[in-house]
């Protein structure tokens, strides 16, 4: 089946640790994207990448690092330097198009908790 | 600067009432898209619709439908005879175009109906 997974769904750290979560695409889309979702409220953008080897800084960017090595693959690490890294995180990912934005395909998100 | 709003922040309704989810957006540019995406409990956001900004014919699918209007900022979305799935929180989103291959999405902080039996 084509689409995007995360693992792993629930993960736990101890405060001070970083952290990497998993995103991996099997639809061949160029762009990735990392979001944030915190209770009650919407997603926002940490990283986003358009192709490999190359990825810009969302609007939350900070405490957070990326890597794009493959095409299906966009890894996010939260470092210790990201003050509130307890949240939901969510992976997505859309094709190339030179007819506007494209719908972005999300994975089914990991819960990080850090205490 | 982008901005989508979704006042209601929690909507419940009995099953088999329509409902109507609303949304209203901010921006400079003549050209954008917007979008609307369900996310269930599981966690897992849900495409719904993506509308240009050329086109304001309203669109129906199935239960769903979307009213956009230029004139108000509007892009409401109603769900027609609702049922218990589609208890979920649903997010409106606008993005710009002018970007290449990655498509920055602004989202609204969501609306969360939910269905009683």
């Amino acid at each position: 089946d084509g689409g995007i997974t995360q693992s792993p769904k629930y993960l736990f750290r101890k405060e001070g640790q970083n952290v990497t979560l998993s995103c991996e695409q099997n639809l061949n889309h160029d762009a990735m994207y990392w979001y944030r979702q915190d209770p009650g409220q919407g997603l926002r953008l940490i990283y986003y990448s358009q192709i490999v080897n190359d990825f810009q800084k969302g609007d939350i960017a900070e405490g957070y690092s990326v890597s794009r090595e493959k095409k299906e693959s966009f890894p996010l690490t939260v470092t210790s330097a990201q003050k509130n890294p307890t949240a939901f995180y969510l992976c997505a990912s859309s094709p190339r198009t030179t007819q506007g934005p494209y719908e972005q395909y999300f994975g089914p998100g990991t819960r990080l908790t850090v205490t | 600067a982008q901005k989508v709003t979704q006042a209601q922040t929690e909507i419940s309704v009995v099953e088999k009432e329509d409902v109507t989810l609303d949304c209203v957006y901010e921006t400079r540019d003549t050209t954008y898209y917007l979008f609307w995406y369900k996310q269930p409990p599981s966690g897992e956001l849900v495409f719904l619709i993506r509308r240009n900004s050329f086109d304001e014919q309203n669109e129906i699918s199935g239960r769903y439908s979307w009213n956009f209007q230029k004139s108000t900022s509007s892009f409401n979305f109603t769900i027609t005879a609702s049922q218990v799935v589609d208890s979920a929180v649903y997010f409106c989103a606008l993005s710009e175009a002018g970007y290449s291959s990655a498509s920055k999405i602004i989202f609204g902080s969501g609306t969360r109906l939910s269905i009683r039996p």
